[in-house]
């Protein structure tokens, strides 16, 4: 069973905080970590695809950052606004199997105006 | 132009019932999976093809079966429907490869009465 674990489970913020949560996961085995972006009502949608360590990657106002060799990554939101709401979701991809990722349960972040 | 689609978007259906959710992908992709979204709202792998070819097959009853007729089509089966098969379920689609980001349809919701 692989553990990937996402934290904080939950988070509220006010509009213009900038925020900042983690996903852990084995170290071993490692061949990328994918990080998506879920709205409610929508499907799931790539933010990032990451598989060097130390990788950084950015689009707008959202970055992450990949530590392979202690297994962890991340995801950093500056100045959140309203429709950042929604829940973040790591995924590493671990193993021999391609394609196949093991998802964390998510960070569901909530921004208030 | 809807990238990866799925059908029906609601189902309904009573215990011991067989039925289908079809899934389409438009954009050339030659990977495609299906996720079962748990009661803890965790996603999970359950299958994946490439060129028609099963590459991921999670531990997952046999009374699922997945087909794919071409690379832009990956429908699943479930035969002697179960209240615990009610979820939802993914469909997703990528290139081939641990690196690339996959693209989710916009689920099905499968409620076994």
């Amino acid at each position: 069973i692989l553990n990937v674990e996402q934290s904080p489970q939950s988070l509220h913020v006010q509009e213009g905080d900038s925020t900042n949560f983690t996903c852990s996961f084995p170290s071993s085995n490692f061949y990328a970590l994918h990080w998506y972006r879920w709205e409610t009502a929508k499907s799931p949608e790539a933010l990032f695809v990451m598989t060097l360590n130390g990788d950084e990657k950015k689009k707008g106002r959202i970055s992450a950052t990949l530590n392979t060799k202690e297994g962890y990554s991340y995801l950093y939101i500056k100045g959140s606004q309203p429709e950042d709401s929604a829940t973040y979701l790591c995924a590493p991809s671990l193993g021999t199997s391609y394609g196949k990722l093991t998802f964390g349960q998510g960070t569901i972040l909530t921004v208030h105006p | 132009d809807t990238a990866v689609s799925q059908t029906p978007k609601y189902l309904v259906t009573q215990m011991g019932n067989d039925k289908s959710i079809k899934c389409e992908q438009n954009l050339g992709h030659d990977t495609m999976y299906w996720y079962k979204q748990d009661s803890k709202k965790f996603l999970k792998i359950m299958f994946s093809y490439n060129n028609k070819e099963l590459i991921i097959n999670e531990t997952v009853p046999n009374r699922f079966s997945p087909k794919s007729p071409d690379k832009a089509h990956l429908n699943l089966h479930i035969n002697s429907l179960e209240l615990g098969d009610s979820a939802v379920y993914f469909c997703a689609s990528s290139a081939l490869g641990r690196s690339y980001e996959q693209y989710f349809g916009p689920g099905t919701r499968l409620t076994v009465t």
